[in-house]
């Protein structure tokens, strides 16, 4: 099982920081993922890390503003995202693997 | 960036009758292990995405045989063999041979 947190309001350039705690896998063992859903739109492959955090890859629009992070301690993951744009708006899932196991998603709102 | 192309992008289907999604990429989608990481999800209304399919073919746990992947480099097909109410939603194909992953643009499954 996957459970997001930490979505909300933000105003543009601002900050928020999502976490995702596993539970019921060996979380140490698996890359973990962020994907997002704009409203009303499709899927986006936001970001991935290795099973120790030493690799990580990020889709282009995020790049730079974004950072995933993981405490295998804590069997959570998680997306500091900074200098947030009213396209970030979106329901963000935390996925483990190549999707295997989704969260419920947590929603992120860019507006002043 | 590897584009996924599914077609059609909306699908009315008869109850019981079957159905088809096509789903092609701008590049071929053979790892260099020699595998193909070409996935299909469902996502029912207001629900988190769920993997049907993996590696093209690969049923995941507790999906119905009524549901099969099949294709090969760049071309691939989601076949349902009789449509059911509960199949109702949006297909997505998605391939993680190359960074960034990307999805389709997303198959609306209705009832006729």
């Amino acid at each position: 099982q996957l459970v997001e947190s930490g979505g909300g309001l933000a105003q543009p350039g601002g900050s928020l920081r999502l976490s995702c705690v596993a539970s019921g896998f060996t979380f140490s063992s698996y890359w973990m993922n962020w994907v997002r859903q704009a409203p009303g739109k499709g899927l986006e492959w936001v970001a991935r890390i290795n099973q120790d955090g030493s690799e990580k890859y990020y889709v282009d629009s995020v790049k730079g503003r974004f950072t995933i992070s993981r405490d295998n301690a804590k069997n959570s993951v998680y997306m500091q995202m900074n200098s947030l744009r009213a396209e970030d708006t979106a329901v963000y899932y935390c996925a483990r693997g190549f999707g295997i196991i989704w969260g419920q998603g947590t929603v992120v709102i860019v507006s002043s | 960036d590897a584009v996924m192309t599914q077609s059609p992008l909306s699908l009315p289907v008869t109850l019981g009758q079957p159905a088809s999604i096509s789903c092609r990429s701008s590049q071929s989608l053979v790892y260099s292990d020699g595998n193909t990481y070409l996935n299909w999800f469902q996502q029912r209304p207001g629900q988190s995405p769920r993997r049907l399919i993996y590696r093209v073919s690969n049923r995941d746990s507790g999906v119905p045989d009524k549901f099969s992947g099949s294709g090969s480099g760049t071309d691939f097909t989601l076949k349902i063999s009789r449509v059911e109410a509960e199949d109702v939603g949006v297909y997505y194909c998605a391939q993680g041979s190359r960074w960034p992953y990307t999805f389709g643009q997303g198959t609306k499954l209705e009832i006729k």
